[in-house]
């Protein structure tokens, strides 16, 4: 079982939507979670960092559930600019996954 | 505040010879990691050291792979006899914590090309 894993999607959805993207971690002593974000042939920039819960930042919330080990991501109000890659790490070790393709069509 | 920066940022090399590839880590950061992601893959971790001392490379190939940070100078990623299954995008990364608690910033990459 890999430690990190990510539907690898791609979601296409239509501007102004709401999406989730699920991040599972088998590590159930990690604390620390991370979401990046990675457009095409670009290094992968910090989105949200998650410690306890969850975190919100704008359209973006972060939500932790430790009981069943796994991270989600909320994208409210999808702009055509969040079309990327989305990736999620575990800060204990240094595991992601493969990552969430997402399309935001017009 | 300078990011993580990494030289070159392309590379290319035949079959046989050797990569070395550069990575400075944002100001204040002492802990650097290095990572391979395959075309339609993610980020597989290969090492992560501190100044003078690497603390995990259980990602690391076991030959032609090494790393360094030297007390001075930029964290240096060599890859002895390159072969073309070694063509990838090569992130450094650093934090200011390390493991358990840093987040960590990634640098602009080495895309290598091996011929």
């Amino acid at each position: 079982r890999k430690e990190v894993e990510q539907d690898p999607g791609p979601f296409n959805v239509p501007e102004g939507a709401t999406v989730a993207f699920n991040c599972t971690y088998s590590n159930s002593a990690s604390q620390s979670f991370f979401w990046y974000r990675q457009d095409c042939r670009k290094e992968p920039k910090l989105l949200m960092s998650v410690y306890s819960s969850g975190n919100e930042d704008g359209r973006f919330t972060a939500q932790l559930n430790r009981a069943s080990q796994y991270i989600s991501l909320l994208i409210r109000d999808s702009k055509l600019s969040d079309s990327a890659t989305y990736l999620c790490g575990t800060g204990n070790q240094f595991y992601f996954g493969t990552g969430t393709s997402l399309t935001v069509i017009p | 505040n300078a990011g993580v920066m990494q030289n070159p940022r392309h590379l290319v090399r035949r079959r046989g010879q050797e990569a070395r590839l550069r990575c400075s880590p944002m100001k204040g950061h002492s802990h650097v990691y290095w990572y391979r992601q395959l075309p339609e893959e993610g980020l597989k971790f290969m090492v992560y050291l501190q100044k003078e001392n690497i603390i995990d490379e259980s990602g690391m190939p076991k030959e032609r792979f090494s790393a360094e940070f030297p007390k001075e100078g930029p964290s240096i990623l060599r890859i002895q006899q390159v072969v073309r299954g070694d063509s990838a995008a090569y992130f450094c990364a650093s934090s200011r914590s390390g493991t358990g608690v840093g987040e960590q910033y990634f640098g602009p990459g080495t895309r290598l090309t091996v011929t």
